[in-house]
């Protein structure tokens, strides 16, 4: 079956750009999580969504970073006015719910740099 | 502040070792702890979730055992083989929430 899928896989911005990058997890999967990892650094927790309820968004580093799912599927994650510091690997996983037992599926990541 | 911490960085052993990494975490508020390879380009792939103190598991020539109360877990892979060359990640989750918290991750590299 398909798996979680993201794009695009690569993205090279300018300093000061907005950038979108877009999630779908797999079919039927209601939980949905970003992660980023930056050079040197482990995956790092961004937010997720369960559901219809209120988004978890301890993770976001600043306020220019916000996501949205809509209709419960599809998840975009937005970086306005991008830094050099957001340049990062950003994942997106997804889980039958969101139970911390359940295992989280992976996509293959969007690469960011931003100049 | 969790942290989880994972030894060594990285791992360099020739074709057929046997080798173990490490990922230690907080003891308290334990709900799960989960292992994950990751090779270049590829998206990271689930090995195991572990829940209950002395869980072992085994998927081939991997296996992991967990202990809750000490926080820590091991990965063992026996008779290492090129294709198992990858970053080697753990994750700890705390409570009854999907976020995890990653470990740096233990990057292996086997030659032939």
């Amino acid at each position: 079956g398909a798996g979680v899928s993201q794009s695009p896989s690569n993205k090279v911005t300018e300093k000061g750009k907005d950038v979108e990058l877009r999630c779908d997890p797999i079919s039927g999967h209601t939980a949905l999580y970003w992660y980023r990892q930056s050079l040197g650094q482990g995956l790092e927790f961004l937010i997720y969504f369960q559901g219809n309820s209120a988004p978890d968004k301890s993770g976001l580093p600043s306020d220019r970073f916000s996501a949205e799912r809509t209709g419960g599927s599809v998840s975009t994650l937005t970086i306005q006015r991008t830094q050099q510091e957001d340049s990062a690997v950003y994942l997106c996983a997804s889980s039958s719910n969101r139970d911390g037992g359940e295992t989280q599926y992976f996509g293959p990541g969007t690469r960011l740099l931003v100049l | 502040i969790l942290n989880v911490e994972q030894s060594p960085q990285s791992l360099h052993v020739q074709e057929g070792d046997s080798t173990n990494f490490t990922c230690s975490f907080p003891s308290s508020n334990f709900y799960a702890l989960h292992w994950y390879r990751w090779e270049t380009a590829k998206s990271p792939e689930a090995l195991f979730v572990m829940t209950l103190n002395g869980d072992e598991k085994k998927k081939g020539r991997i296996s992991a055992t967990l202990n809750t109360k000490e926080g820590y877990s091991y990965l063992y892979i026996k008779g290492s083989q090129p294709e198992d060359s990858a970053t080697y990640l753990c994750a700890f989750s705390s409570g009854n929430t999907g976020k995890l918290i990653f470990g740096q991750g233990t990057t292996l590299q086997v030659k032939p």
